[in-house]
């Protein structure tokens, strides 16, 4: 069964670093999601491609994170300067179409972040 | 704005007992509603989904859910539940293309 990667799993970083995690949906979805899990709490998004396009990024803090999917296929999620609350564990998700509230989206395994 | 509340942050059951997570939503339209569990270190798995019709969903693993829209409830159960369940379960609402997931609740079994 395919399913969505990401990569690394698991960084640790001081903060002001940079930091990039990677993420490869499943083969032939078109919408892409990256959104962030604080411990104990549900997942937050904070952005949405269509393709290689943005759709939704207003919750994306913008003045540190940054997001791309060139090729309307893999994409990656930057943060840079890190800082202490960025400390999370950072997921991606895919859904086959747009436009379908009900699509399902498939998670991939994370990356968890921390920031010393 | 949409939110969703799952009232219970642990809930602790003897495997073999049934099992009831709580859901509650808010939303003006008519919602389409997610359960998702998530194993320690792992991405998020659909259990079920609801978006209209029957309101009692199966799903996997022996797992169902019942919408009910006077009460803004979508909980989840089982009526046997095994050592593997063990994880955070989470209800999910979909916001337009996205979904808005609540705080989680944890499920401990004890043998």
């Amino acid at each position: 069964e395919a399913e969505v990667a990401q990569s690394p799993r698991y960084k640790i970083t001081e903060k002001s670093q940079a930091v990039a995690f990677w993420c490869d949906p499943i083969s032939g979805h078109a919408t892409l999601y990256w959104y962030r899990q604080i411990l104990g709490q549900g997942p937050e998004l904070l952005v949405q491609f269509q393709d290689e396009s943005v759709v939704d990024d207003s919750q994306l803090p913008k003045d540190r994170f940054s997001a791309e999917r060139l090729k309307g296929v893999d994409s990656t999620l930057k943060i840079q300067p890190a800082e202490l609350g960025d400390s999370a564990m950072y997921l991606c998700a895919s859904s086959r179409l747009r436009g379908r509230p009900q699509e399902t989206q498939y998670f991939g395994p994370g990356t968890r972040l921390l920031v010393l | 704005a949409q939110s969703v509340t799952q009232p219970d942050i642990h809930i602790t059951v003897s495997e073999g007992a049934s099992l009831e997570l709580r859901c509650n939503y808010s939303y003006g339209a008519t919602p389409y509603l997610f359960w998702y569990v998530q194993s320690p270190g792992q991405g998020l798995q659909l259990l079920l989904k609801y978006f209209s019709g029957d309101t009692l969903v199966q799903g996997i693993k022996g797992f169902e859910a019942e919408f009910k829209r006077s009460q803004s409830s979508f909980n989840l159960r089982k009526p046997s539940v095994h050592w593997s369940d063990a994880a955070e379960y989470f209800c999910a609402v979909g916001s337009g293309e996205k979904l808005v997931f609540g705080a989680g609740t944890i499920l401990r079994v004890k043998s």
